[in-house]
């Protein structure tokens, strides 16, 4: 297994459309994740971050599942200011300063 | 706005050329980093400096050298790049070194001819 595999999308949905993405990890010894959005020829930014089972902010909610070894993203409502690369995030070898980022999902949300 | 400057935002540099990447914040954090995206690729680490001090070096080619001068600022200097380092080199900080939330410059633009 990758040490942090994405689907690459894209992702195609209309507005107002729930969409939900799955990452699954290697390290089993992970104990945070990471969501990041980056737009296109931008910096990524933080969107969320999971430290337990899930985490919640609005609109978008991450899951862990520790046994399965993935994290997903949910994003309901979907807005087309939401059209990015999400990127999935984790800290390699419990190091936290040393992050292995996903390849990332693409989404494109249309009118 | 972010709140990590970097500067210059694009630079062309021939292969003999030195020049140098900067970046600044303001957040008081105590780490900084350096990543490199290519283009459709995720950001790679490069470099970690945390307190002032280079704590991961990702094996990365000696043509890059980092420098921290103080906890605000770091620097990457470029030597000898090759065609293949044309990349996006982005800056970011945490508070911590212990912590994945990090917060990105805009990046600088690096071609090389």
């Amino acid at each position: 297994r990758k040490e942090v595999e994405q689907d690459p999308g894209p992702f195609n949905v209309p507005e107002g459309a729930t969409v939900a993405f799955n990452c699954t990890y290697s390290n089993s010894a992970s104990q945070s994740f990471f969501w990041y959005r980056q737009d296109c020829r931008k910096e990524p930014k933080l969107l969320m971050s999971v430290y337990s089972s899930g985490n919640e902010d609005g609109r978008f909610t991450a899951q862990l599942n520790r046994a399965s070894q993935y994290i997903s993203l949910l994003i309901r409502d979907s807005k087309l200011s939401d059209s990015a690369t999400y990127l999935c995030v984790v800290p390699r070898g419990g190091s936290q300063g040393n992050l292995i980022f996903g390849k990332g999902t693409k989404l494109s949300v249309k009118p | 706005d972010t709140e990590v400057t970097q500067t210059p935002k694009h630079l062309v540099m021939g292969m003999t050329n030195k020049k140098s990447l900067k970046c600044e914040q303001h957040m008081g954090h105590r780490a900084m980093y350096w990543y490199k995206q290519k283009a459709k690729k995720p950001p790679e680490l490069m470099f970690v400096y945390s307190y002032e001090k280079l704590s991961i070096n990702e094996s990365v080619p000696s043509r890059f050298s980092p420098e921290c001068p103080n906890s605000s600022l770091l620097n990457l200097h470029l030597h000898a790049l090759q065609p293949e380092d044309s990349a996006l080199y982005l800056c970011a900080s945490s508070p911590l070194a212990d912590t994945g939330e990090l917060f990105f410059g805009e990046g600088s633009r690096l071609t090389v001819l």
